[in-house]
């Protein structure tokens, strides 16, 4: 059974750090992957779709890099500004399915 | 923003009554999707739909049903409401299969309390 883990939990970087986010699957049989953000009592906003033949995809101070092999996708946020402040989710597809499974989540504080 | 509403955006009701939550899009997208957040849980997919008439279980589908007569609307029912099923609920859509199209557009969620 997939299993989708985000660690750290939660997250505290004082403003313009360069930062890493983690998003670990159990079974790399993945179609894709998807990182969301979501604000405080907000639905989720799609950042970037990567699929299983990507290595990396990029919007503009964002960057995500898959590697199936071993389990991991990190998403890259440059400059962190206070607006990045937000909790950001990963999620894949299993191929032959459209159920996506989600990760928990990382809350990440960017302190001005 | 895709155009993705969700009705009502919050509720409260008591355990045993039936309950409907609307998920209504305009951007004629193929596949939608109901989710449950709770703490410590994420997102979890209930029910989700690849057209009209066309549905299929997700990982918490127990006492929940879905309908899908239109391809703007989905709706989710709670049978008979329990107290576990105090939630927050989104409905998501996604255009086509493959590629860019996967991309999942989110609405704003609708807030449930089942006292």
């Amino acid at each position: 059974k997939q299993e989708v883990t985000q660690i750290p939990a939660a997250l505290s970087v004082p403003e313009g750090e360069n930062l890493v986010l983690n998003c670990s699957f159990t079974d790399s049989a993945i179609y894709n992957l998807q990182w969301f953000r979501q604000d405080p009592g907000k639905g989720l906003t799609s950042l970037l779709l990567i699929q299983s033949s990507q290595r990396e995809q990029t919007s503009g101070r964002l960057n995500a890099s898959l590697d199936k092999s071993s389990g991991r996708s990190t998403l890259y946020i440059a400059a962190s500004q206070p607006g990045d402040s937000a909790t950001y989710l990963c999620a894949v597809r299993p191929p032959g399915t459209y159920k996506y499974i989600f990760g928990t989540g990382t809350r990440l504080k960017v302190l001005a | 923003d895709a155009g993705i509403t969700q009705s009502p955006r919050h509720k409260v009701t008591e355990t045993g009554t039936p309950v409907t939550l609307r998920c209504h899009q305009t951007e004629n997208h193929r596949y939608m999707y109901w989710y449950r957040q709770d703490p410590g849980h994420g997102l979890r997919l209930i029910h989700y739909s690849y057209g009209v008439k066309d549905t299929d279980k997700g990982e918490v589908s127990d006492g929940y049903s879905v309908s899908r007569s239109k391809t703007e609307d989905f709706l989710l029912t709670l049978e008979s409401a329990t107290s576990s099923q105090t939630s927050v609920y989104f409905c998501a859509i996604s255009e086509a299969p493959g590629g860019a199209g996967e991309t999942q557009y989110f609405g704003p969620g609708t807030r449930l309390l089942v006292l």
